[in-house]
């Protein structure tokens, strides 16, 4: 089945240490996302690339790092700079045409620090 | 970074009740996308509008992209419990060069009473 896929569901860590959230689609998308979500919030973009081998800073991309050197790949690391990494994080991918499309969402990944 | 305004932030209906929410923006949107999140879960695409006073239903749900192209509605006609999640709207802008940037509301929490 064609879809994007975010793993692991569940992930500790402890303070100090960086992190890497894996998101994986297979639905030939050009445009991939990391959105985060905390409690009572809306979606806050941090990092999104619109090819292979290129991406951009969203609006909370300090403490975050991300590569995308393959279409199907966009893993997103957690840093120890990241002062309140604990939240539910959601990868989502798009096709990227100058046409309107839809965004599609894994089913996200919730990253406690202990 | 830009968030849309969303409303009502939460709302306690009856079954079968009817049930309305809204998005707002300063700024011009070419698409505006609906999605459903349930608890712990990655947002699921409802409904997706791509022309200014375009009207779409998918089953008991109807959205529309406002005619000013900044705002957009939905509606849910006999609201179910299975209804219950965090409604979310998006609205997507290829201008200022962010093609494919996405934009989510604050989000609306449904509860259905049965």
């Amino acid at each position: 089945d064609g879809g994007i896929t975010q793993s692991p569901k569940y992930l500790f860590r402890k303070e100090g240490q960086n992190v890497t959230l894996s998101c994986e689609q297979n639905l030939n998308h050009d445009a991939m996302y990391w959105y985060r979500q905390d409690p009572g919030q809306g979606l806050r973009l941090i990092y999104y690339s619109q090819i292979v081998n290129d991406f951009q800073k969203g609006d909370i991309a300090e403490g975050y790092s991300v590569s995308r050197e393959k279409k199907e790949s966009f893993p997103l690391t957690v840093t120890s700079a990241q002062k309140n990494p604990t939240a539910f994080y959601l990868c989502a991918s798009s096709t990227h045409t100058v046409m309107n499309t839809e965004a599609f969402f894994g089913q996200g990944t919730r990253l406690t620090v202990v | 970074g830009q968030q849309l305004n969303q409303s009502p932030q939460s709302m306690f209906i009856q079954e079968g009740e009817d049930v309305s929410m809204n998005c707002t923006s300063s700024s011009i949107f070419n698409t505006w996308l609906w999605y459903k999140q349930d608890p712990g879960e990655g947002p699921v695409l409802l409904i997706a509008l791509y022309k200014a006073g375009e009207l779409t239903s998918n089953g008991r749900l109807t959205a529309q992209f406002g005619i000013t192209r900044k705002d957009s509605f939905l509606n849910i006609s006999a609201s179910i419990p299975s209804d219950v999640g965090i409604y979310f709207c998006a609205g997507r802008t290829t201008y200022g060069g962010a093609t494919n940037k996405l934009i989510f509301g604050t989000g609306t929490l449904l509860a259905v009473q049965p």
